[in-house]
């Protein structure tokens, strides 16, 4: 059975600084990883899907990057914004549980000091 | 409409009580997904449509959680004799066709509370 883990559970920096978060997923068989973003009483927004024959993507100050071999993903935030405040999920799609369902990670919630 | 929408937003429900949650997806949308999501935690997935049809149902926690999607547009999630254990949000998205490669987009979810 798929599982998504998410480290740190919390993360709390000083604007102005890059951090990484990381993914991990116990089955390599995926058809791609996905980063969301979860604004308090809000739904999921995506912020990077990368196939699994991809290595990474760039979106802005965003880059994500994927081993699949290792079973692992990180999130890769430059310059950080006080708006950058949120809680970041990674989700998987396992080739074994199914293509379509997701396979979700925790979270790392994410707080950005002014 | 520009994406996909859910109602209530919030609902409270006594223990007991059935629920009906609806969910309006992405206009021409082919798969339809219901995910829970505990406070603290990650969604998990409930259910999946293709169409009208409910294609995997193997995360739907019991019995008393039935979902639908009768015309393969709109689709309600119906919690019978509600618990507290079921107090969550409960996430719905669609996806233009079926498939690993296609993007999930997120409705704003239902706050269910059962007191």
């Amino acid at each position: 059975k798929q599982e998504v883990t998410q480290i740190p559970a919390a993360l709390s920096v000083p604007e102005g600084e890059n951090l990484v978060l990381n993914c991990s997923f116990t089955d390599s068989a995926i058809y791609n990883l996905q980063w969301f973003r979860q604004d308090p009483g809000k739904g999921l927004t995506s912020l990077l899907l990368i196939q699994s024959s991809q290595r990474e993507q760039t979106s802005g100050r965003l880059n994500a990057s994927l081993d699949k071999s290792s079973g692992r993903s990180t999130l890769y935030i430059a310059a950080s914004q006080p708006g950058d405040s949120a809680t970041y999920l990674c989700a998987v799609r396992s080739i074994i549980q199914g293509a379509q369902k997701l396979v979700f990670g925790q979270g790392t919630r994410l707080t950005i000091n002014p | 409409g520009a994406g996909v929408s859910q109602s209530p937003r919030y609902k409270v429900a006594k223990r007991g009580q059935d629920v009906a949650l609806r969910c309006d997806p992405i206009s021409g949308h082919v798969s339809l997904f219901w995910y829970q999501q505990a406070l603290g935690q990650g969604p998990e997935f409930l259910t999946y449509f293709q169409n009208e049809a409910q294609l995997d149902k193997s995360g739907l926690p019991s019995d008393r959680f039935f979902a639908e999607r009768p015309e393969g547009s709109v689709s309600t999630l119906k919690i019978q004799r509600t618990q507290q254990e079921d107090s969550a949000v409960y996430l719905c998205a669609s996806s233009f066709r079926a498939g690993g490669d296609y993007e999930q987009y997120f409705g704003p979810g239902t706050r269910l509370t059962v007191t």
